[in-house]
């Protein structure tokens, strides 16, 4: 069946630095979503991407669906302490489809 | 007004027990989901309802009962309750019909089993 997957697992960083993670499928999505979940929170929902090679801007978060659109990223610039959290990405619209999450977290 | 709410938030119980969370959405959604999530953080997809009919069953024990009295409720019942029940259990609402697909959460059941 069809399948995401979501790299890293974790991502350990410095307060300033980068973070991105990766979602890849072996099969074309129809599109994608982004979540974040908070420590001891829900997902929320961040984005929706639908075409190909698109890209949206939300503050420091980038979020691409790749051309063949079988791989999304979410980016990070400059992290800060609010940015903490798991980020999921999930394939839609009917067959819901979930990463396994990237944790990022930031070093002390 | 809380889009999709839980009752209850925390729950405590001994194995072989039977107990019940609640879901309620107030967005008008046609679509309400349960997933399960562990230690790990990963979202399990258990159940879907697509006004009030069940159109997704994965692979979970029988003793997981889901229960949709309209389409604004999906009800979530386990009996005989395991060690390895204990997770945060979400229930999620969107609309599918039309979209615009986005899932709202609910803040989750922490489900304890001793």
């Amino acid at each position: 069946g069809q399948q995401v997957m979501q790299i890293p697992q974790y991502q350990h960083v410095q307060e300033g630095e980068d973070f991105t993670t990766y979602c890849n499928s072996s099969t074309t999505l129809s599109n994608i979503q982004w979540y974040k979940q908070r420590p001891g929170g829900h997902p929320v929902f961040l984005i929706q991407l639908v075409k190909s090679g698109e890209v949206k801007k939300q503050k420091r978060l980038t979020f691409q669906f790749g051309e063949a659109k079988k791989n999304s990223s979410l980016h990070i610039t400059a992290t800060q302490t609010t940015d903490v959290g798991t980020y999921f990405c999930a394939s839609t619209p009917y067959q819901l489809i979930w990463g396994a999450g990237t944790k990022l977290i930031i070093k002390p | 007004d809380t889009a999709v709410s839980q009752t209850p938030k925390y729950l405590v119980t001994q194995m072989g027990n039977d107990k019940s969370i609640k879901c309620e959405q107030n967005l008008g959604h046609d679509t309400m989901y349960w997933y399960k999530q562990d230690s790990k953080k990963f979202l399990k997809i258990m159940f879907s309802y697509n006004n009030k009919e069940l159109i997704i069953n994965e692979t979970v024990p029988n003793r997981f009962s889901p229960k949709s009295p309209d389409k604004a409720h999906l009800n979530l019942h386990i009996n005989s309750l395991e060690l390895g029940d204990s997770a945060v259990y979400f229930c999620a609402s969107r609309q599918l019909a039309g979209g615009p697909y986005e899932q709202y959460f609910g803040p989750g059941t922490r489900l304890t089993v001793t």
